[in-house]
């Protein structure tokens, strides 16, 4: 079974309108994290926001919110006032574990949205 | 500071041929992995790594081998390179915790 789904395999949106990028995950582990990626044509994995199971706040940074709703298991990012330099694939991601040498620490990664900013 | 490096950046190899792609870093990252990304499968794990010595298998290991001998380095190779390991090749490197891994610029690998 997947432990990330990202069932939107492309979005479009407008130049300055928000977005929602859609990501439920998977685990039985109480301490996980969830992040995402954006990876631009150009090929790299850049981070982009952090989510901990612990955390009682949902993530923000800058234009990136994290949309955390841990009894739904999903994780979603939300894009605001979104910019043609937003087009590129967009990865979920989870961390299970509890942190500690020889734990199971591994990043699982969904299958990716590809988003279109339009001008 | 170079964060993760990959090397090389390209490569194409023979059927059953063997190689090594390096993967450095000097963030004194606890944690290493590689990753492969074909189109339409997102990044899949193929083996990790907590710290030196210390080495364990991922989603996706058969045909490929790591050793981690120093904190810096987890090389990875591929022992008869097949068609099918044709891809994009990601070093990541992070804190053992809950923290954003650190992602070198990949290595396209092509097998013919």
């Amino acid at each position: 079974a997947q432990k990330i789904t990202q069932t939107q395999p492309g979005m479009f949106v407008q130049e300055k309108e928000a977005v929602t990028l859609d990501c439920t995950y998977d685990t039985s582990d109480p301490s996980y994290g969830l992040f995402w990626y954006k990876q631009p044509s150009s090929g790299e994995m850049i981070f982009l926001i952090y989510q901990g199971s612990y955390d009682q706040q949902n993530a923000t940074e800058g234009r990136y919110s994290l949309n955390f709703q841990k009894a739904r298991k999903s994780a979603n990012l939300v894009i605001s006032a979104s910019q043609l330099g937003d087009s590129a694939m967009y990865f979920c991601a989870m961390r299970e574990g509890r942190g500690t040498q020889g734990g199971s620490e591994k990043l699982v990664f969904g299958k990716g949205t590809k988003l279109t900013v339009n001008p | 500071n170079a964060g993760v490096t990959q090397t090389p950046k390209f490569q194409v190899l023979k059927t059953g041929q063997s190689m090594t792609l390096q993967c450095a870093q000097d963030m004194n990252h606890e944690y290493m992995s590689w990753y492969r990304q074909d189109p339409g499968m997102g990044l899949r794990l193929i083996h990790y790594s907590v710290g030196a010595g210390i080495t364990d298998q991922g989603e996706v290991p058969n045909g490929y081998n790591v050793s981690r001998s120093t904190t810096e380095d987890f090389p990875l190779r591929l022992l008869s390179a097949a068609p099918s390991q044709t891809s994009v090749y990601f070093c990541a490197t992070g804190r053992v915790h809950n923290s954003p891994l650190h992602f070198g610029n990949g290595t396209r690998l092509t097998v013919t």
